[in-house]
């Protein structure tokens, strides 16, 4: 079952404004990312969180971690009309008898910035 | 040149007929996914390898199969496609990063149409 829980569904906001996107899951985890995804294109990894981390950066990107929440936020400050795609959570799911994870994808959020 | 690519990139199909999509990668990495993607519901993972000899079903593995002929190729196959399994496909791989999982790089996709 999918473990991310993204929020809101839609959101849509001019060029220059901030944008947050907000992530729940369910169980514990080891790792959380963060995926873009153009319309109708493949899935592009933005950021990756690990379960001791709190904050992390990347250029106009930053996200946090709540473990005890969980939940995390992904924010895109100053948004251009670039950015517009769906943003996704991924968490850790079914584990490999050996040692590794595949990922639980969210539902996504919509994010539409208009110049 | 693409490092993860899919084909076919879209295929229209009859209920009944045997659909093989094919994944091939040149990243070098011994992890291979397949994922669904139908809208609203974001991604589904339908089966996972992870290396030559390691096949594992995902969360929506009923109707489907695959093959991993090699490190580099991860096929996916509906042996008898129905109208449900209309959606968008996704390949995806991963090497073996620290915490168990890392980063996964995806194909640009297979939209499947099943009449």
């Amino acid at each position: 079952s999918q473990q991310g829980e993204e929020d809101p569904q839609a959101l849509s906001i001019q060029e220059g404004e901030n944008a947050t996107m907000n992530c729940s899951y369910k169980t514990s985890i080891n790792n959380l990312q963060w995926y873009r995804q153009n319309s109708g294109r493949g899935l592009v990894h933005l950021i990756l969180i690990r379960s001791n981390e709190r904050e992390k950066h990347s250029g106009r990107l930053r996200v946090t971690l709540d473990t005890s929440k969980k939940s995390s936020s992904l924010l895109i400050t100053a948004s251009r009309a670039a950015d517009t795609a769906s943003y996704f959570c991924a968490t850790d799911g079914i584990a490999n008898s050996n040692s590794g994870y595949a990922l639980n994808f969210g539902k996504g959020t919509s994010l539409l910035v208009t110049p | 040149d693409a490092d993860v690519t899919q084909t076919p990139r879209n295929r229209i199909t009859k209920t009944g007929k045997r659909i093989m999509l094919e994944c091939s990668q040149t990243k070098g990495h011994d992890r291979m996914y397949w994922y669904r993607q139908d809208p609203g519901l974001g991604l589904r993972l339908i089966y996972y390898s992870f290396d030559v000899k390691d096949i594992n079903k995902g969360e929506i593995s009923d109707g489907y199969s695959v093959s991993r002929q090699a490190q580099a190729k991860f096929s996916l196959s509906l042996e008898s496609a129905i109208p449900n399994q209309t959606a968008l496909y996704f390949c995806a791989t991963s090497d073996l990063g620290g915490g168990g999982f890392n980063e996964q790089f995806f194909g640009p996709g297979t939209r499947l149409t099943v009449l």
